[in-house]
């Protein structure tokens, strides 16, 4: 059950985009459409903002979406803006009917 | 208003056990899965375990296998971690979250445990 692999720090300025990448194996990411995505300030508990790949909670805003392919994920932030500055985990169902995360991504706002 | 209040973390000597509780209000508890998921002081998140809401259906991660028990009492509407055979690595706050399997959108607000002699 290995974690992951994210990138350990993203950054960027008001207004761009960002991609965060999550790289498994064909055991979890690339095996089950159940690869979902947390964000979490410090000090709080993680909030969800991608589920199923690409799907977005209720409330989130359209500025986040995910995709897949093959073994890898990925978290887009559009329009970054100051308060999406936070850590970003990826999570994976896995073939042993475990979950996984991702190693943490610190995304930094300019 | 969904909560989720963990309580039960404290310090404890290597070897120790220690048991957490996660007690749900403001949705249907039996409805969900439940998970463990805990975060090592600046390090990241790690799933350590799940129970379906048959309070039977259990797995979890290969660091906890056999020291860890996850549990649940739909009638009470709380979760529990039995947490035994405890070392430093297991020093962490320990969350709670509602899933649907996957881990979802509510989280308890989580609680140290410090596993030191």
């Amino acid at each position: 059950q290995s974690a992951l692999t994210q990138p350990a720090s993203v950054s960027g300025s008001p207004g761009q985009s960002i991609t965060i990448s999550c790289t498994g194996s064909s055991s979890d990411v690339g095996g089950y459409n159940y690869v979902s995505w947390f964000q979490q300030h410090p000090g709080k508990a993680p909030k969800r903002v991608i589920y199923d790949v690409n799907k977005r909670p209720s409330g989130v805003s359209n500025r986040f979406s995910g995709s897949k392919s093959g073994n890898t994920a990925s978290l887009t932030i559009s329009g970054l803006q100051a308060e999406d500055e936070a850590d970003y985990y990826c999570s994976s169902y896995t073939s042993s009917y475990t979950y996984v995360f991702g190693t943490g991504t610190n995304v930094a706002v300019l | 208003e969904v909560q989720l209040v963990v309580s039960g973390g404290d310090l404890v000597q290597p070897g120790g056990s220690l048991r957490l509780s996660c007690a749900a209000s403001g949705f249907t508890f039996s409805s969900y899965w439940m998970h463990w998921v805990r975060q090592a002081p600046g390090k990241g998140l790690v799933w350590v375990s799940r129970i379906k809401f048959d309070e039977i259906t259990t797995s979890y991660a290969d660091s906890v296998k056999g020291r860890f028990t996850i549990s649940r009492d739909n009638a009470k509407n709380t979760l529990y971690l039995q947490m035994n055979s405890l070392t430093a690595e297991d020093t962490a706050v320990y969350y709670c979250a509602t899933g649907s399997p996957t881990i979802d959108d509510y989280w308890g607000q989580g609680t140290l445990v410090t596993v030191s002699a």
